[in-house]
Formats: C-alpha cells, sequence, structure tokens
C-alpha cells in the first residue's frame, strides 16, 4: 500500500524514454536474482530474473543487468509506459536455500 | 489458476486479541512463506513451509505460529498481537524453495491498536 513506499528513492521519467533502476546486492553467495514490480495496495509481481552464470537477460521490454564484481543489478525499461508507474524492488537468493533477501526498492514514477 | 489468495484483506485488531491470516495457493507448490513489510523495509520472512507438515522459523517469527497440514494452505496465526505487529502481510508460494520465482498474494493489511 501507500505507507510502504513513504521513504522510497523516485525516479521519475518521462512517458517513451527508458528508465534504469538500480539495485545493490549484499550477499556475494547469491546466485539467483529477481526483479518485482508492486503496485499500490497490491502484491509484488514478478518481472524478469537471472542466475549468476549470465550477465544480461531480456524479456518483453525490459532487461536485466547482473555486475558480479561490483554486487549490482539494473532493470531497464524501454519506452516506459504509464502503466509502469510502481515501486520496483530486487531480491536475492542462494540455491537450495529458503532465503531471499529483499532490497527496499525505487518507486518509478512516469510523467505523461 | 486463482493463484495465491489471501484474506481478509484489512483487519483491524486490539492489543491481546488473536487471529489467523489465510493463505491459499492451487498450484501445486510446495514451498509457501509469509513476509512482512514495512515502511521503508525489504519483506522480512516470518515462516516459510518446504512442503505438508513442515513448517520453519524464518528472519522475524516471534509473535507468529503456522502450520501447513495441506498442500494448499498455509495459514498464519498472530497469537496475542501487538502493536508492533501492524504491517502488510503477504503470502508466497513458489514450486521450490531457491531458485525459483516467488509468486505473491494480494497482501493483507493488518493495524493492532
Amino acid at each position: 500500500g501507500e505507507s510502504v513506499g513513504l521513504h522510497l528513492p523516485t525516479l521519475s521519467v518521462q512517458e517513451g524514454d527508458n528508465s534504469i533502476i538500480n539495485c545493490a546486492y549484499s550477499n556475494s553467495a547469491s546466485d539467483y536474482f529477481i526483479w518485482y514490480k508492486q503496485e499500490s495496495g497490491k502484491g509484488p509481481q514478478f518481472i524478469i530474473d537471472i542466475r549468476s552464470n549470465m550477465d544480461k537477460r531480456q524479456g518483453q521490454r525490459v532487461t536485466v543487468l547482473l555486475n558480479k564484481t561490483v554486487k549490482h543489478l539494473s532493470l531497464q525499461i524501454a519506452a516506459t509506459q504509464p502503466g509502469d508507474s510502481a515501486v520496483y524492488f530486487c531480491a536475492e537468493n542462494t540455491s537450495g536455500t529458503y532465503k531471499y533477501i529483499f532490497g527496499t526498492g525505487t518507486r518509478l514514477k512516469v510523467l505523461a | 489458476n486463482a493463484g495465491v489468495t489471501q484474506t481478509p484483506k484489512f483487519q483491524v485488531l486490539k492489543t491481546g486479541q488473536s487471529m489467523t491470516l489465510q493463505c491459499a495457493q492451487d498450484m501445486n507448490h510446495e514451498y509457501m512463506s509469509w513476509y512482512r513489510q514495512d515502511p521503508g523495509m525489504g519483506l522480512r520472512l516470518i515462516h516459510y513451509s518446504v512442503g505438508a507438515g513442515i513448517t520453519d522459523q524464518g528472519e522475524v517469527p516471534n509473535g507468529y505460529n503456522v502450520s501447513r497440514s495441506t498442500t494448499e494452505d498455509f495459514p498464519l496465526r498472530l497469537l496475542s498481537a501487538a502493536p508492533s505487529q501492524t504491517s502488510v502481510y503477504f503470502c508466497a508460494s513458489s514450486y521450490r524453495r531457491g531458485d525459483y520465482e516467488q509468486y505473491f498474494g494480494p497482501g493483507t493489511r493488518l493495524t493492532v491498536t
């Protein structure tokens, strides 16, 4: 809901521009990463995932880049649309374990 | 498929009351989990289950109980509600633990006064 995102960093982009959302992950043993989208009042929704044996993965209008050297993950959204407005956060996991570590998120605002 | 469903969507409790948050999934997933989401913090794992009859504690289990009698259902019980448990609660499931996508329910917003 709205109260969850009160203190989040915000990225504002013009409709039609590309968006880049960044995430620094914490565990060097993590080998699986997910980006989630969370709209106000809803549960997190899977966008795209990537495993550590890859540097880049593309979906529909989205690309995830993984830089293991600096433990950095980014989500690129092409031709950003008003429906992309939401909170985006990353999650990391070590294969075979139950534990996911979730980032706090970035709010994306799409300006018309 | 309905995916992951949660009830209720909203709940207000008084301190000391107990209640059960319901979670069900129809995807035949082995792994189910409960998270809480608080302002400025990432999702935190409360309890999880790797199959019917098997549960374990996550990062913040105190004040909560779970059970998993069937593959489909994974209720979360608040034993004696406290204001610190005011939060949004999400249930999630995945095919198995680890490097598989987790599907989240719509959440329950709980306020404890």
